[in-house]
């Protein structure tokens, strides 16, 4: 089975410095990665995906994630954030092989921007 | 540009009583999902449907029922409401592509007095 840990339940930051969000994966079979955002009283919305290739992936809003193969591990990164990133984010795994047709999310990270 | 729709938004219901949340997506996916999300414990899934006339348990599916009734539509039936059951549901979809990200609602608050 897949499963999905989000090392830190709460980060505090302040506006303009950077921000790391730890993801960490455990799966024996090759897994497709995602990070997805929620927004209070709203429904997920997807931010970036990791599929093959190259494993520094860029989303939206200027948020990249990279994914590390021998770390089992796809940290969220940001350069510098904006209030407006006050958010709870999600990571997800599936199989490559679609077995199961599921997505295994993370308990998420609550990210709060300091003005 | 609707995507994914769920009715109702908010409910209160008393327990013992039964409802019915409904989802329809408007993007022509094959799969559909319902996910309850607790304070904590992310996100976690009851019920999938891979494809119309097919449905299948997730990780949570006690006390829950789904209908696929058709492509676009996928309901969640509490038929005897627990006080543990509540939470904020919500619907998602994807295309039948594994690797294809999931497009959500906007959630049902559900509480269960």
């Amino acid at each position: 089975a897949q499963s999905v840990t989000q090392l830190d339940s709460q980060v505090p930051v302040f506006e303009e410095a950077p921000v790391e969000l730890r993801c960490n994966y455990s799966s024996s079979v090759s897994v497709y990665l995602f990070w997805y955002v929620q927004y209070p009283n709203q429904g997920l919305q997807l931010l970036l995906k990791y599929l093959s290739g190259s494993t520094l992936v860029k989303g939206i809003n200027g948020f990249e994630a990279e994914f590390n193969k021998s770390q089992t591990s796809f940290h969220l990164r940001k350069p510098s954030v904006h209030i407006s990133d006050t958010a709870e984010y999600f990571c997800a795994v599936t199989r490559t092989d679609g077995v199961g047709n599921q997505f295994y999310f993370g308990t998420g990270t609550s990210l709060t921007v300091i003005p | 540009n609707a995507g994914v729709t769920q009715t109702p938004k908010f409910q209160v219901l008393k327990t013992g009583q039964s409802m019915t949340l409904q989802c329809a997506q408007d993007m022509n996916h094959n799969s559909m999902y319902w996910y309850r999300q607790d304070p904590g414990m992310g996100l976690r899934l009851i019920y999938y449907s891979a494809s119309e006339g097919t449905t299948d348990k997730g990780e949570v599916p006690n006390g829950y029922n789904v209908s696929r009734l058709n492509k676009r539509e996928f309901s969640l039936r509490l038929e005897s409401a627990a006080p543990s059951q509540t939470s904020v549901y919500f619907c998602a979809s994807s295309a039948d592509r594994y690797n294809q990200p999931q497009h959500f609602g906007d959630g049902t608050r559900l509480s269960i007095l």
